[in-house]
């Protein structure tokens, strides 16, 4: 079956440091790959998206890479603030539509 | 604002007393869904609707139940609530099939807790 995988554990750095957070996927082939943000009792937030074609994506300091080979999705947060700590949730798609939704990677940034 | 609403967003409430979760998104969005969030268990879709007066099952329907009788509004209804229905719900929304991947607009959320 389809299966996403994000760090389990909890990412702890420091201010000013880039954050990489991995998401890895198996017996799936998806179109693109979504990343989420997401706070404590609140919904997600979408940040970026990223199609299979395309092997790097950026918004002001956030980067996603989409490896088809290796079947993973690097997401990193550079210059990082106390305020990106949040969960930061994965969802490959299809063009079926349905999201595959990881578990997350809990992001601490500490002053 | 473009906004998917919730209400309530906190629900204490006791096994077998029906309840409505309300979902309601001003984005002209044509596709909605329902999730549930557990610990450990991430995101599971409990149904979606890709336009009025359709709906279908996600992965969790069992107690559950939809409607769709406007593009606004996709209320979600627990006609018997059981404790292992206790969980954190997202309303979401999208925009319709063939414009593109399915970024989803998600709801504040609304904590159920039954006794």
């Amino acid at each position: 079956s389809q299966k996403i995988e994000q760090n389990s554990e909890a990412l702890n750095i420091q201010e000013g440091k880039t954050a990489t957070l991995t998401c890895n996927y198996t017996n799936y082939s998806p179109a693109y790959l979504q990343w989420y943000r997401q706070d404590p009792g609140r919904g997600p937030v979408f940040l970026l998206l990223i199609r299979e074609n395309e092997k790097e994506k950026r918004k002001e300091r956030l980067k996603v890479t989409f490896d088809t080979t290796l079947k993973q999705s690097l997401f990193h947060i550079t210059a990082s603030q106390p305020a990106d700590s949040a969960t930061y949730l994965c969802a490959p798609g299809g063009n079926n539509r349905k999201l595959i939704w990881g578990l997350g990677t809990s992001l601490a940034v500490n002053p | 604002e473009a906004q998917v609403t919730q209400n309530p967003r906190y629900l204490i409430t006791v096994t077998g007393k029906k309840l409505t979760v309300t979902c309601s998104q001003n984005m002209n969005h044509e596709y909605m869904s329902w999730y549930r969030q557990d610990p450990g268990l991430g995101l599971r879709q409990i149904y979606y609707s890709m336009n009025v007066e359709v709906t279908d099952k996600g992965d969790v329907p069992e107690g559950y139940k939809v409607s769709r009788k406007e593009k606004r509004n996709f209320p979600l209804i627990l006609e018997s609530p059981s404790p292992n229905q206790t969980s954190l719900y997202f309303c979401a929304s999208s925009s319709a099939p063939g414009r593109g991947p399915d970024t989803q607009y998600f709801g504040p959320g609304t904590r159920l807790t039954v006794l």
